[in-house]
């Protein structure tokens, strides 16, 4: 599995988008984009994810670079709650028996 | 719309006791299943998945196993906790492309 990295920690003012970057250079073809985050001692929540073409839902943007190598996630308008632990992670599926592997994402901060 | 559950939501045990976290999923069928652990301030670790009832496949050797007897209900065992189980555990299910998460399960070993 490609691995990713996310800066440690990221501030946003409340109101404001939050722009969260994910570097994955070494996605192959067909794994795709997954975005969780994770609220202080509750399971993570599924945001979003994609493989080639942006996404959008009624959480976020998902923008996946041409190459695939990086991505950012938007949330257009950060509320306290947004506050969260983000993960960015890549994964495939086969057979169904698809393997998410999680790092320590980042630490997003809303301020009011 | 799916549902899963997860018990109990905190645990305290002692060293060397047993342990069985449940977790059932509602609202689909032939789900696949995953347990994963949190360490405290780690990352996710995916221990066990399941495509279907008996079916059964291990990511990490240790003393921790799984079993699903049931479609929508899947286990998580330990004949002898240590104190290195201590961690926030965590059932997912898919039917697509995509895993949802329970609530999570605080596990403490004393």
């Amino acid at each position: 599995d490609a691995k990713t990295t996310q800066p440690p920690s990221m501030d946003c003012a409340e109101g404001r988008a939050a722009n969260l970057p994910c570097n994955h250079s070494t996605i192959s073809g067909n794994e795709y984009v997954y975005w969780y985050r994770q609220i202080h001692s509750q399971g993570p929540q599924y945001i979003i994810h994609g493989l080639k073409n942006n996404e959008t839902n009624e959480m976020a943007s998902l923008i996946i670079t041409e190459d695939r190598k990086s991505s950012t996630l938007i949330l257009p308008h950060a509320t306290l709650r947004d506050t969260a632990v983000y993960y960015c992670i890549v994964g495939y599926w086969w057979g169904g028996n698809e393997k998410l592997t999680f790092g320590t994402g980042t630490r997003l901060t809303i301020i009011p | 719309s799916q549902t899963i559950h997860q018990w109990p939501a905190t645990l305290v045990q002692p060293v060397g006791s047993p342990l069985s976290l449940e977790c059932t999923v509602e609202g689909t069928s032939n789900p696949n299943l995953y347990w994963y652990r949190q360490a405290a301030g780690r990352g996710l670790q995916l221990l066990f998945y399941s495509v279907g009832i008996g079916q059964i496949s291990s990511e990490v050797p240790q003393n921790l196993s799984a079993s699903r007897p049931q479609d929508r209900q899947f286990i998580l065992s330990s004949k002898k906790l240590l104190l290195s189980d201590s961690g926030f555990y965590l059932c997912a299910w898919s039917a697509r492309d995509t895993q949802y998460f329970g609530p999570g399960t605080r596990l403490t070993v004393l």
